[in-house]
């Protein structure tokens, strides 16, 4: 059983802060990471495809790293605002599959 | 583009009864998914199909459940019968070839 998990599972901060949160996943028979954003009742919307250990992506305010040798993503909001709050979910491709494997997301949510 | 189309976004049905949800995709993807979304598993491939062939249908919970690509601008998920602990929303997605993964809007499903 593959396991994606993130963390925190919840977090609260001041617009204006900027935060990050951790994606872990397996460090064997990688192949991509993706990162979605998930407004509630709407539906997961794609941020970044991540396929090189070291790769960086930033769009606008948003930015994630890739460290594929141990099996970590990070994704960081510069300078929270309020529509930022969202679900951010990760999700782990390995080998030759077109299937994504899911964490449980963080729950971002930005107090004005 | 409409992005991916789904059909209906709210079902609401008896115990025992068939459910058929739809989804056309985004045109020109070779890829569509089916997920089922729920409070405690979260986010999980239930089946996917390349070029309207399934593929991997490993998340299909059980035999009532099935799975369908006539064409390649329509697929349908179907239960049957269907049971209250299938209540869940059900995202279709599509992607061109590897990328990132394109989701419908969803159907809530709610079977009393």
């Amino acid at each position: 059983i593959l396991n994606v998990e993130q963390s925190p599972q919840s977090l609260h901060v001041q617009e204006g802060d900027s935060t990050n949160f951790t994606c872990s996943f397996p460090s064997s028979n990688f192949y991509a990471l993706h990162w979605y954003r998930w407004e509630t009742a709407k539906s997961p919307e794609a941020l970044f495809v991540m396929t090189l250990n070291g790769d960086e992506k930033k769009k606008g305010r948003i930015s994630a790293t890739l460290n594929t040798k141990e099996g970590y993503s990070y994704l960081y909001i510069k300078g929270s605002q309020p529509e930022d709050s969202a679900t951010y979910l990760c999700a782990f491709r390995g080998g030759a599959t077109n299937k994504l494997i899911f964490g449980t997301g963080t729950l971002l949510a930005v107090q004005p | 583009d409409a992005g991916v189309i789904q059909s209906p976004r709210h079902e609401v049905t008896e115990m025992g009864q068939e459910v058929t949800l739809r989804c056309k995709p985004i045109s020109g993807h070779d890829y569509l998914f089916w997920y089922r979304q729920t409070m405690m598993r979260g986010l999980e491939l239930l089946i996917y199909f390349n070029n309207n062939v399934p593929i991997d249908d490993s998340g299909m919970p059980e035999d009532r459940f099935s799975a369908k690509m006539p064409n390649a601008s329509f697929s349908t998920l179907k239960i049957q019968p269907s049971e209250p602990r299938d209540s869940a929303v059900y995202f279709c997605a599509s992607s061109p070839r590897e990328n990132e993964q394109f989701f419908g809007p969803g159907t809530r499903l709610t079977v009393l």
